[in-house]
Formats: structure tokens, sequence, C-alpha cells
């Protein structure tokens, strides 16, 4: 299994709040990215990163921020945490080769009161 | 505008027989498609990819098929076991993109005894 963690695994805040959710990897791969699951939509990417201060928006970035001072770490930030980014976030790792699989860390299941 | 769908959110086999996943897309631009499998409080797993050059991609028992003209493709499971039972999720990605991909909603595998 690629070495990618996320922490923390589970989070319950309220509304208003700012929450960071981190993503590490032991891979050295190039390129990060963050995805959040929710029912009827699979899998959206939020934002991604490919390379160390190189970073996009993806379909869903409204609300969030992204920040990758390292190779190895990629964190997400929910400024000001709403119910509607309740989910599960996913982040994914790959190298940058046409068709390159992504690899998915275990995610982190977060809840907004 | 969901660019790849997945139109049976589930499908029940016996085990033994074939699963047949299937998934649309919209998108010619799309030259790299994949399939990931999704365990509950898991990460998706990478499966099988298929580069849009090809029409046939086998690794043991699944094999993905892409019909370009349909803009259909389907991943076969033969024979289907009670470990595969688990969510399905189709993505495609194009070349040039930084690999992002673009997920369906998932079709709910069940194997039955």
């Amino acid at each position: 299994d690629a070495g990618i963690t996320q922490s923390p695994r589970h989070k319950v805040t309220e509304t208003g709040t700012p929450v960071t959710l981190r993503c590490h990897q032991t891979e050295n791969h190039r390129y990060m990215y963050w995805y959040r699951q929710d029912p009827g939509h699979g899998l959206r990417l939020i934002h991604y990163s490919y390379g160390v201060k190189d970073t996009d928006k993806g379909e869903v970035s409204d609300g969030y921020s992204v920040s990758r001072s390292k190779t190895e770490d990629f964190l997400l930030t929910l400024e000001s945490a709403t119910s509607s980014q309740t989910s599960v976030y996913f982040c994914a790792i790959s190298e940058p080769y046409p068709g390159g699989e992504q690899f998915f860390g275990p995610g982190t299941r977060l809840t907004v009161l | 505008d969901q660019q790849v769908k997945q139109n049976s959110p589930s499908l029940s086999v016996q085990e033994g027989r074939i699963s047949i996943l299937n998934c649309d897309y919209t998108n010619s631009m799309f030259d790299y498609f994949l399939w990931y499998k999704k365990y509950p409080a898991e990460g998706p797993t990478f499966l099988i990819s298929i580069s849009s050059i090809k029409d046939k991609n086998e690794d043991g028992r699944f094999t993905v098929f892409l019909n370009k003209s349909a803009k259909h493709l389907s991943l076969h499971i033969v024979p289907s076991q009670p470990g595969d039972s688990a969510v399905y999720f189709c993505a495609a990605s194009t070349t040039g993109t930084a690999s992002k991909l673009t997920f369906g909603t998932g079709t709910r595998l069940q194997v039955t005894l």
C-alpha cells in the first residue's frame, strides 16, 4: 500500500469554526489531491497540487483552501465550516505520467453541526 | 453536469457468476479510464485502467472493455467472489490535466453465496 496517512480520521465541529485536515505521504509523489465523497455524487475534486507551493482549484473548491509547503504534506482548510461541508474527505497522490493511477488515503469523516 | 455516469446504483450477483459494471461518459477528451474499488471506511483502491487507444484490458479476473464510439466502458469480474462485494467507481482523466480524475457515482456490488 502507498504510504498515505490522513489526520484526524474523524472530527466533529461546529458551524463557523476553522478546520484543517492533513495528508501526509512517504512516497515522494509529485501530485497530491483532495476529494470529498458524498452520497449520489461519487468523489469530487476539491483542490490539487502539482508541486511544492503549486496548487489549483478543482470542481468544488468554494469554501476550501490548501497549502503545500513540503512534498510530503498537503493541508486542506475550511476557514469557516458549514453543514454542507459534512462529508468524507480523501487525499490522493500520483506521479505525473498520463493515465497514472492515484493512490488514496484512508479518509477523514468530518461532521459539521 | 455529470461527465461520468454509473446508472446502476447497485448490483447483486451470485458467487461464481459474472459481474458486469457499466459506465458512460460524455467528455470526448477523456483518454484514460480507471476503475476503483472501495470498502466501507477505507479509501478507494485502484483496480484496473485502460487507455483510449485500446478496447480491452485484462488483469486476472478483471477485464475492462472500452467502446469509444458509444462512450461506454464496462468492468467484467469473472468469477465473482464474496470478497468482491464493494462499491466500484469508474473514473476518467485527460492527458495534460495533472491526472485529475472525474468519478462516477459508484455501483454497489453484492456477491451472494
